[in-house]
């Protein structure tokens, strides 16, 4: 198991609302790159996060946005939520430069 | 931008046969290729990962192939056992900053006992 932690591992909101995830990074890495999971489908690269600004977003609105902390720590927020976002998060830790990321466990979203 | 796709979707082998599971990519400037791991409800685990400097890894029942020229990389999992029956991604990226993973769809793993 990796040393990559998120919570919470499950939430269930309404169309509409906002919801924040959080990721504490493994021990020794500073970069934290969030994915999101459709069921049935491979991880899609949201954005990825190094000394706490954005370095690099895949194809997601500006809806989807997110934090890092001086402890490496990242959180995920995404407003105005709609049905598609109902998904499993996925963030992932690694050290700049170096390609090896490391998943946490997930936060399962379901939009009502 | 990149595009992974993986064949064939699912794949249904017998205990103690080999498995071949392949990706093929389309941007031949990547130069990282991770395999992982996935069981239902859990994360998903890097159990192996080339570079474009090499043509082959091996750790144990698990290798990994890569054709830069055909732009492809494999799986090759011998003597499988039911523990390996899981959804298996391959993902691409550049190596370096900005390292973003892009994953096919998966292919789902059967070992039959």
């Amino acid at each position: 198991e990796t040393g990559v932690t998120q919570s919470p591992t499950h939430l269930i909101k309404t169309r509409g609302q906002q919801v924040t995830l959080r990721c504490s990074s493994q021990s020794g890495h500073n970069t934290v790159s969030w994915y999101q999971q459709a069921l049935g489908q491979g991880p899609q690269f949201i954005f990825q996060y190094y000394r706490e600004e954005e370095n690099g977003r895949g194809n997601f609105p500006p809806r989807f946005s997110g934090l890092q902390f001086p402890n490496y720590s990242s959180e995920l927020n995404v407003n105005a939520l709609e049905l598609d976002d109902s998904a499993l998060y996925l963030c992932a830790s690694s050290t700049w430069g170096a390609e090896t990321q490391y998943f946490g466990p997930g936060t399962r979203l379901l939009v009502l | 931008g990149e595009n992974v796709e993986q064949h064939p979707s699912t794949l249904s082998v017998q205990e103690g046969d080999s498995a071949v599971i392949k990706c093929t990519y389309s941007d031949s400037a990547s130069n990282y290729f991770p395999w992982y791991k996935q069981e239902l409800g859990k994360r998903p685990q890097l159990i192996i990962d080339i570079r474009s400097n090499v043509g082959e890894k091996k750790d144990q029942r698990i290798a990994v192939t890569l054709n830069k020229t055909a732009k492809h990389f494999s799986l090759h999992i011998t003597e499988t056992q039911p523990e390996d029956s899981a959804v298996y991604f391959c993902a691409a990226s550049l190596s370096g900053a900005n390292s973003k993973l892009t994953f096919g769809k998966g292919i789902t793993l059967s070992v039959r006992p």
